[in-house]
């Protein structure tokens, strides 16, 4: 059964800085990775896409990589600014059907 | 934990009819639930937030009056796609936060749509 966890639980920086958020997951047989974001109340945004062939996909200041033979994906926020404080989730999809598992969420607050 | 159900799992249906695709929350009330779609190799893309008691809030894009959501109570948000073509196949999921604001959402295990 697939986990997907996720380090750290929460994360708090000032603004400017860079930083990494971490995903693991236990199962290599994946189709795609994706990346989100979530505001209190509000649904899922998707920020990056990465497919199982792919190592890395990249969006404005958002850089994901995918080791699928580690089991491992960051997401990197250059010059983090105070709006992209949120909640960001992983979720794997596995290579069997479109069953997604999400990982538990990274809470991030930038300050200005 | 929370779960949250989605009926049918998998539907097939022929052009120009409308499927009904539910998501229920099993064991805690739901105000707001959220829908999205996703087509193979593409990510998962919010279409609507479901809202007990008012009309759903639509994202950019998505046609209001082809994907008619109706959250009936506060335990069921249904999902219909009128007038169905091929290119409305896809995988429908919906999600419901534990708690008004919250963060903690439950995903229900989606349906995948087939029009044929």
């Amino acid at each position: 059964k697939q986990e997907v966890t996720q380090i750290p639980a929460a994360l708090s920086v000032p603004e400017g800085e860079n930083l990494v958020l971490n995903c693991s997951f236990t199962d290599s047989a994946i189709y795609n990775l994706q990346w989100f974001r979530q505001d209190p109340g509000k649904g899922l945004t998707s920020l990056l896409l990465i497919q199982s062939s792919q190592r890395e996909q990249t969006s404005g200041r958002l850089n994901a990589s995918l080791d699928k033979s580690s089991g491992r994906s960051t997401l990197y926020i250059a010059a983090s600014q105070p709006g992209d404080s949120a909640t960001y989730l992983c979720a794997v999809e596995d290579n069997y059907g479109q069953n997604f598992v999400f990982g538990p969420g990274t809470r991030l607050s930038v300050l200005p | 934990g929370a779960v949250v159900s989605q009926h049918p799992s998998r539907v097939i249906c022929k052009s120009g009819t409308s499927v009904k695709i539910e998501c229920r929350s099993l064991d805690f009330q739901a105000t707001t639930m959220f829908w999205y779609r996703q087509f193979p190799k593409k990510s998962l893309m919010l279409m609507a937030t479901s809202n007990e008691g008012s009309k759903a809030t639509y994202e950019q894009g998505v046609e209001k009056d082809k994907f008619l959501i109706n959250h009936a109570s506060l335990t069921l948000s249904t999902l219909t796609v009128t007038s169905a073509h091929p290119e409305d196949s896809s995988f429908y999921i919906c999600s419901a936060p534990l708690r008004e604001g919250s963060y903690e959402q439950y995903f229900g295990p989606g349906t995948r749509l087939t029009v044929t």
